[in-house]
C-alpha cells in the first residue's frame, strides 16, 4: 500500500481523556499536513511538518494540541484533556518535494474520526 | 486572505446528465494552485487535479474536464454523462505556500 495511512479510523472518548491519531505517510513524502474536518465544512489546515520540523501551526491549534514528527517519517497528533467541540475528522496528508514534478500535490489519507461524549 | 467559495452546496442529478461544479477564488497571489478533490463516503479526500496559475489551459480526463478562467477568478469541474459512482462530495481548494484552503464542498447526488 502506498497511500497515506491513518490509525485508527474511529475512536470515540469521554471529555476530558487523551487521544492519539497516528499517520504515516507515502514513502519519501518529506512534508506532511494535518487538517481537520467538521461535518458540512472543507478541512481547515493544522499544521505542518518539513522532516521532522515543524514549520507552521494554525490557530486553531490549541495549546491541548500536539504534533510531533520524531524521526521525519511517521507523525502522531495527540490531543488533551478532550472537549465536544474537539468531535471531527483528523485528516492527514503528505506531499514530496516541492521541486519534484508533483510536489505542489497534496495527498491525503482516510481520516481518523472523533467522537467525544 | 485567500478565500475559496463553492456556491453549490447540493446538486442532484439524474444519471447521464451533464454536471458543472462552480468554484470562485480570491487571493492576492500571482502564483498559487488549484485543486478538486473527491470525498466518497468513506472520508478519503481523493485528488482530481492540480492547476498552476500559470497555466490557463483547460484539461480533459475522460468524463471529467476543468475550465480555468483567470480573468473571473473560476476553476469550474464538469463531469460528463455522470455515473451513481460520481455520487460524492467535491472540494475546489487553493494552495499558496504550504497551505491548502478548501471550499465549503459541494454534494453531488447522481440518481439512477
Amino acid at each position: 500500500d502506498t497511500g497515506v495511512s491513518q490509525n485508527p479510523r474511529h475512536k470515540i472518548t469521554k471529555r476530558g481523556q487523551n487521544v492519539t491519531f497516528r499517520c504515516d505517510p507515502i514513502s519519501e513524502h518529506n512534508r506532511l499536513y494535518w487538517y481537520r474536518q467538521t461535518l458540512g465544512q472543507g478541512p481547515e489546515f493544522l499544521t505542518y511538518f518539513q522532516n521532522e520540523a515543524q514549520l507552521e501551526k494554525s490557530r486553531l491549534l490549541s495549546d491541548r494540541f500536539s504534533a510531533e514528527r520524531p524521526k521525519g517519517s511517521f507523525s502522531t497528533l495527540e490531543i488533551q484533556r478532550t472537549e465536544q467541540g474537539d468531535s471531527a475528522m483528523y485528516l492527514c496528508a503528505s506531499s514530496p518535494d516541492i521541486w519534484t514534478g508533483s510536489g505542489n500535490t497534496i495527498y491525503f489519507g482516510e481520516g481518523s474520526w472523533l467522537t467525544v461524549v | 486572505a485567500q478565500k475559496v467559495t463553492q456556491a453549490q452546496t447540493e446538486i442532484s442529478v439524474v444519471e447521464k446528465e451533464d454536471v458543472t461544479l462552480d468554484c470562485v477564488y480570491e487571493t492576492r497571489d500571482t502564483t498559487y494552485y488549484l485543486f478538486w478533490y473527491k470525498q466518497p463516503p468513506s472520508g478519503e479526500l481523493v485528488f482530481l487535479i492540480r492547476r498552476n496559475s500559470f497555466d490557463e489551459q483547460n484539461e480533459i480526463s475522460g468524463r471529467y474536464s476543468w475550465n480555468f478562467q483567470k480573468s473571473t477568478s473560476s476553476f469550474n469541474f464538469t463531469i460528463t454523462a455522470s455515473q451513481v459512482v460520481d455520487s460524492a462530495v467535491y472540494f475546489c481548494a487553493l494552495k499558496n505556500d504550504q497551505k491548502l484552503v478548501f471550499g465549503q464542498g459541494t454534494r453531488l447526488t447522481i440518481n439512477p
